[in-house]
Order: C-alpha cells, then structure tokens, then sequence
C-alpha cells in the first residue's frame, strides 16, 4: 500500500530558532495536509494544500506542495513553547482516502 | 457547535467483551471516518462514510463494524475485544465537496485497552 515517510521523527530545538519537517511519498498524491496533536488531544489541521508548487502561510507556519506531487514540507518559523506537540503530514492520491504520516514529534526549551 | 464529540473517553475492556464507541458531529460534514493511533504508526484508516447509509472499509478495518443512519453519528463497534486493539481511536468528520473534501476536524479520542 502507499506509504509516507515522515522525517524527523523528533526534533528538539531552543525556542526561537526554525523548524522544518518533510514528507515523502513513493506515489503522487493529489492533496497535502499538515496536522498537529497536542498531548491527550484529537489532530487539528494546520495548513491543506491542492495543488503542486503551492505555498500557503499559516502565521509562522509555511508549507509547500512539492511539483512532482511526491513531497511536501512545513516549516516554523522563531518557534515558541507552545509549538510543542506532535506534527503529521497527510496525503490523498486517487481515493477517498487520507493516508498520515507517522509524526515528528517537536519540543521547544526556552 | 460542539463540533466532533466522542465517548467514553476512557474504557477498559477484558478480552472478548464487546463495545461501542460513540461518535457525533453537528457541522453537517457528509463524510466521517475512524482512526486507531498507535506508537510510530501515526493514524490508520478502520472505516469510512461518505454520506448516510454509505460505509467502506479503511485500511485495518478487521474487528470492527460500523454504520451510517443519520448523518449526525457514526458509532464504530468492537465485536469481541482483543489486547491488540488496545489504542487510541479518533473520529474525524468533513465536508465532500471538491474545494475542501479532506480537511478533516477530529474528535478528542477514546483511549481503549484491552486486557
């Protein structure tokens, strides 16, 4: 089946500094979603993305659909205590499906 | 709105014993699915709706049953509870429509373990 790989799978930054994250798909997806958990709570969506080469801001947060559709990224900007959490990526190729990423888990130190 | 609502929060099942685990939704979203969320697997797909009365399975959909009779609630019920089924399992509802069909707002999870 299809797979995403999500990379890192944790990262622990100063707070202030950038982040950013990836997503790699060994098929073309047709959408890219970026989620964030926080601890004892449901994903709520970041940024969604439809179309290849697009670039959305979301406050401090950028996300990019790649243009061969295999790829996405998310970046933080000057990250803050309260990034902290659990990121996902998300695809959708020719189904009704969303397939997730396995997560990059972030902790921010002040 | 209340927005996407699960119950329990919590539960605790011995093997074999059956349950439901309950989920709503008052945003009108035609499609709504059902996750388990397991370490380093981030979120499967059990089973999916994408309207009333329309079900399909998702990709680890053994041990589960679902239905769709309003477009409100989506219950997913375990038949006879395994210990590996013991996760969290998340409800997540969206719109169909083609300028927003995957922008999924979930639900705050029930935590199930089986012993």
């Amino acid at each position: 089946g299809q797979q995403l790989n999500q990379s890192p799978q944790s990262m622990f930054i100063q707070e202030g500094e950038d982040v950013s994250m990836n997503c790699t798909s060994s098929s073309i997806f047709n959408t890219w979603l970026w989620y964030k958990q926080d601890p004892g709570e449901g994903p709520v969506l970041l940024i969604a993305l439809y179309k290849a080469g697009e670039l959305t801001s979301n406050g401090r947060l950028t996300a990019q659909f790649g243009i061969t559709r295999k790829d996405s990224f998310l970046n933080i900007s000057a990250s803050i205590p309260s990034d902290v959490g659990i990121y996902f990526c998300a695809g959708q190729s020719n189904t009704d499906k969303l397939i997730f990423g396995t997560g990059t888990r972030l902790q921010v130190f002040p | 709105n209340a927005g996407v609502t699960q119950t329990p929060k919590f539960q605790v099942l011995k093997t074999g014993q059956s349950m439901t685990l309950q989920c709503a939704q008052d945003m009108n979203h035609e499609y709504m699915s059902w996750y388990r969320q397991d370490p380093g697997m981030g979120l499967r797909l059990i089973h999916y709706s994408v309207g009333a009365g329309i079900t399909d399975q998702g990709e680890v959909p053994n041990g589960y049953n679902v239905s769709r009779s309003t477009t409100e609630d989506f219950p997913l019920r375990l038949l006879s509870a395994a210990p590996s089924q013991t996760s969290v399992y998340f409800c997540a509802s969206s719109y169909s429509d083609t300028e927003s069909p995957y922008e999924q707002y979930f639900g705050p999870g029930t935590r199930l373990t089986v012993t």
